[in-house]
């Protein structure tokens, strides 16, 4: 089991729907990341808070968009997404944005875009 | 791009025997960072060398860091069948914030 906790494990959904990916951490993180991960590739950062504060985007297309409504939970909300965007994505903590400091990962949510 | 290169792509070894990994980045760094992800999992981290340390040790797995060739290896000895995954290098650049730039990965299967 992980520390860092991702909803739905699994999503499908078509290219008009609106969903929420959700991520929790209760180890007092004060720094979390979305990344993106397609099939046989590294993780690409996608967004970065630091103290509920959106501190980098890293160009993520607007049908995107993060949302860190408390210190302990970090949302990732969908619209409008291509087939492209099908992917594993991964959500991470660390203690804070700064050097040195390991980053903790959830198991991920595997997005169908049909 | 800033994503580092790791080789082998793809590593089979035997039970028992060691396994090493190399990694190599282009730019000046903070440090340098080791994850494992087994399949259809998330990425665990494994273990951190600054960039003014040559080797680090934890438990079977070993880590060297090069900073005038850029590169870093992975040893990991007697290897068993739950070390099946992929590894990943991760670099922090010596400026800016705690974002980690992926290697391209390295998928280890270990026989028993």
């Amino acid at each position: 089991d992980t520390e860092v906790t991702q909803t739905p494990k699994h999503l499908v959904m078509g290219m008009t729907n609106k969903k929420s990916l959700k991520c929790e951490q209760h180890m007092g993180h004060r720094a979390m990341y979305w990344y993106k991960q397609k099939a046989k590739k590294p993780p690409e950062l996608m967004f970065v808070y630091s103290y509920e504060k959106l501190s980098i985007n890293e160009s993520v297309p607007s049908r995107f968009s993060p949302e860190c409504p408390n210190s302990s939970l970090l949302n990732l909300h969908l619209h409008a997404l291509q087939p492209e965007d099908s992917a594993l994505y991964l959500c991470a903590s660390s203690q804070v944005v700064g050097s040195n400091q390991p980053q903790h990962f959830g198991d991920g949510t595997r997005l169908s875009i049909l | 791009s800033q994503q580092g290169e790791e080789d082998p792509q793809a590593l089979s070894i035997q039970e028992g025997e060691n396994a090493t990994m190399n990694c190599s980045y282009k730019t000046s760094i903070n440090n340098l960072q080791w994850y494992r992800q087994n399949s259809g999992r998330g990425l665990v981290h494994l273990i951190l060398i600054r960039s003014n340390e040559r080797e680090k040790h934890s438990g079977r797995l070993r880590v060297t860091l090069d900073t005038s060739k850029k590169s870093s290896s992975l040893l990991i000895t007697a290897s068993r069948a739950a070390d099946t995954a992929s590894y990943f290098c991760a670099t922090v650049l010596q400026t800016g914030a705690n974002n980690l730039f992926f290697g391209t990965g390295t998928r280890l299967t270990v026989i028993p």
